[in-house]
């Protein structure tokens, strides 16, 4: 596709529910990247795939949260038992290159709402 | 340990006027990314300046870096309201040995421009 593509763009759910989100990178990207943003702060890193090499996991809060990277492409970031403190905006990005050296490319968002 | 930082955190100024927002960090930087955010949006890269450059332009934008003050600043010339936004700054590190590749994000500054 022409840009990032992450769905679903807004979920409501009840605590204790499991959510996954998805991220379509760009097209060839081999990095891709997820990241949290609460209402009105920074991003928090939470992990970090390139091509196929093992992720980078050192962000992720907790065990309740795990993503997975299919076929080098499509990636899923599942959160497990949400709890209120989840509630948060989801924002995956992809690079043609390594991180440090160049530009992200981001999606719109998946903005969780934990009941 | 947080990288870059921005300051100031919130910026209001008149439509026409130029906007400044700088960034801190802490440690040796291959390059230095400034990304705005406009609300309820993903992130969007404006500019990359590397290590060994001083001054960049893209269109109304001008970025400086200050390698001995591990600084950077951004200036948005001409103001215009659609310039709303937070704009956040990234730095670039092989050397930062945390997640995410070496990349990492500040906390952002929120511009308003009033029309």
């Amino acid at each position: 596709g022409a840009g990032v593509s992450q769905s679903p763009s807004n979920k409501v759910t009840e605590k204790g529910k499991d959510v996954e989100l998805r991220c379509d990178p760009i097209s060839g990207h081999t990095a891709l990247y997820w990241y949290r943003q609460s209402l009105g702060q920074g991003l928090e890193f939470l992990i970090y795939f390139q091509g196929n090499s093992a992720p980078d996991k050192s962000g992720l809060p907790s065990d309740r949260f795990s993503a997975e990277r299919t076929g080098g492409s499509v990636s899923t970031l599942t959160i497990q038992r949400t709890q209120q403190e989840d509630s948060a905006v989801y924002l995956c990005a992809s690079s043609s290159i390594r991180g440090y050296t160049g530009e992200l490319f981001f999606g719109e968002g998946s903005r969780l709402t934990v009941l | 340990s947080q990288q870059g930082e921005e300051d100031p955190q919130a910026l209001s100024i008149q439509e026409g006027e130029n906007a400044t927002m700088n960034c801190s960090y802490k440690t040796s930087i291959n390059n230095l990314q400034w990304y705005r955010q406009n609300s309820g949006r993903g992130l969007v890269h404006l500019i990359l300046i590397r290590s060994n450059e001083r001054e960049k332009h893209s269109g109304r934008l001008r970025v400086t870096l200050d390698t001995s003050k591990k600084s950077s600043s951004l200036l948005i010339t001409a103001s215009r309201a659609a310039d709303t936004a937070s704009y956040f700054c990234a730095t670039g590190s092989m050397y930062s040995g945390g997640g995410a590749d070496g990349l990492t994000f500040g906390k952002g500054t929120h511009l308003i421009i009033q029309p």
